[in-house]
């Protein structure tokens, strides 16, 4: 079964800093990774994927994330947080047919 | 092309109504996905169905939920006799084909279900 653990449901950066946002894995097949984000009231929209190749994936918005099968991770970072980063960011790694979601975690950024 | 369209945004119901959320996937989509969120948590599969199939149910709670895509029109998601527990936001997720490699799911708003 697939799983994934995000850490820390709320993270606050000041604008300019950098972002990290942190994702565990589980999965009993070589995984699909992906990062989503959430705007208020908003559905989720990709930020990026990571199937197969080159490990460092680039997203939209700045945003990037290295997947590290050593350490199940796939974090997410951007070098420096604009204040609409405000969002609520979720990771997710492919099941059988379906993707399963961390809990997320809200991204604070405060000026 | 319009995006994945979900109607109603918001959803009203009295504790026994029955809820009615529909998904319009993009055009050209033949998958299906629902996904309920809960207050402070992640989305949770719900069920997964192509035109005419249901091809994973395995997150659809055993009763008063029920699903389905027909050959015309929206992929419905039925609740029967709402409980306060059902209030959520249920997301509905298309893509082209199955597997996640070479194709990306697109979320719809969402439909925020309130029951009273």
């Amino acid at each position: 079964a697939q799983s994934v653990t995000q850490l820390g449901s709320h993270v606050s950066v000041s604008e300019g800093a950098l972002v990290l946002l942190r994702c565990n894995y589980s999965s009993s097949v070589p995984p699909y990774l992906f990062w989503y984000v959430q705007y208020p009231n908003q559905g989720l929209q990709l930020l990026l994927k990571y199937t197969t190749g080159a490990t460092l994936v680039k997203g939209i918005n700045g945003f990037e994330a290295e997947f590290k099968k050593s350490e199940t991770s796939f974090h997410l970072t951007k070098p420096s947080a604009h204040m609409s980063d405000a969002a609520e960011y979720f990771c997710a790694v492919t099941g059988f047919q379906k993707l399963v979601f961390g809990t997320g975690t809200r991204l604070l950024v405060s000026p | 092309n319009a995006g994945v369209m979900q109607n109603p945004r918001h959803l009203v119901r009295r504790r026994g109504q029955e809820a009615r959320l529909r998904c319009s996937p993009m055009k050209g989509h033949s998958h299906v996905y629902w996904y309920r969120q809960l207050p402070e948590e992640g989305l949770k599969f719900m069920v997964y169905l192509q035109k005419e199939n249901i091809i994973d149910e395995s997150g659809m709670p055993k009763e008063r939920f029920s699903a389905e895509f027909p050959k015309e029109g929206p992929s419905i998601l039925r609740i029967q006799q709402v409980v306060r527990g059902d209030s959520a936001a249920y997301f509905c997720a298309s893509s082209p084909s199955a597997g996640y490699q070479n194709t990306e799911a697109f979320f719809g708003q969402g439909t925020r279900l309130t029951v009273v």
